[in-house]
């Protein structure tokens, strides 16, 4: 079946640090690929997404690429701030949605 | 648009009660869906809608009844709530499932305590 591993944290960075989250997967078609953001008390939000091999999805700085070769798809930001911090989920979509465990990252100004 | 609304936000149970969680949203999405977060695990399916009349189960059905009677309602009812179903629950909605590769819209969760 499909399956999602991310990196565990929980990750805890300082202001303007790179940001890497790494995301692994596994299916047995063509998924779309996402990354949800939940921020303290909220519900998941949808961050970023790719739909085919070699896309790239963008927002708030942040981006990850469809790797079908190595079936990747990591959460990546230049220089994060203190308003990143909350839990970030990798997830693929391939009729349902399939949920990595999530990975919490603290950042400190 | 008040997108997807969860109620309660927060619930205290004791073992063997049950209750109702309540989704509702004004999207006109065909898809509904529910799951739980718990530490470690990320979210979990537990049932979920393609559209009005049709439901199926998810990952972890167990414990757990749904029914779709209008586009707009999804409720998750715990039949007989047991301490394992501790958890956060989050109902999304989207306009088809996967194969349209929609976004899904979350509802801002309900908190379960069993005792």
């Amino acid at each position: 079946g499909n399956s999602v591993t991310q990196m565990e944290g929980p990750v805890t960075l300082s202001e303007e640090a790179f940001l890497t989250i790494n995301c692994t997967y596994t299916a047995t078609g063509y998924p779309s690929l996402f990354w949800y953001v939940q921020y303290p008390g909220e519900g998941l939000q949808l961050l970023l997404k790719a739909t085919k091999a070699d896309d790239k999805g963008s927002n708030k700085g942040f981006e990850a690429t469809y790797r079908k070769e190595t079936t990747s798809f990591h959460l990546e930001k230049g220089s994060v701030q203190v308003s990143d911090s909350a839990v970030y989920f990798c997830a693929l979509d391939d009729y349902k949605l399939s949920f990595g465990a999530g990975t919490t990252v603290t950042v400190r100004a | 648009n008040a997108g997807v609304t969860q109620t309660p936000k927060f619930q205290v149970l004791k073992t063997g009660q049950s209750m109702t969680l309540q989704c509702a949203q004004d999207m006109n999405h065909e898809y509904m869906s529910w799951y739980r977060q718990d530490p470690g695990m990320g979210l979990r399916l537990i049932h979920y809608s393609v559209g009005a009349g049709i439901t199926d189960q998810g990952e972890v059905p167990n414990g757990y009844n749904v029914s779709r009677s209008t586009t707009e309602d999804f409720p998750l009812r715990l039949l007989s709530a047991a301490p394992s179903q501790t958890s956060v629950y989050f109902c999304a909605s989207s306009y088809a499932g996967g194969y349209d590769k929609e976004t899904q819209y979350f509802g801002p969760g309900t908190r379960l305590l069993v005792l």
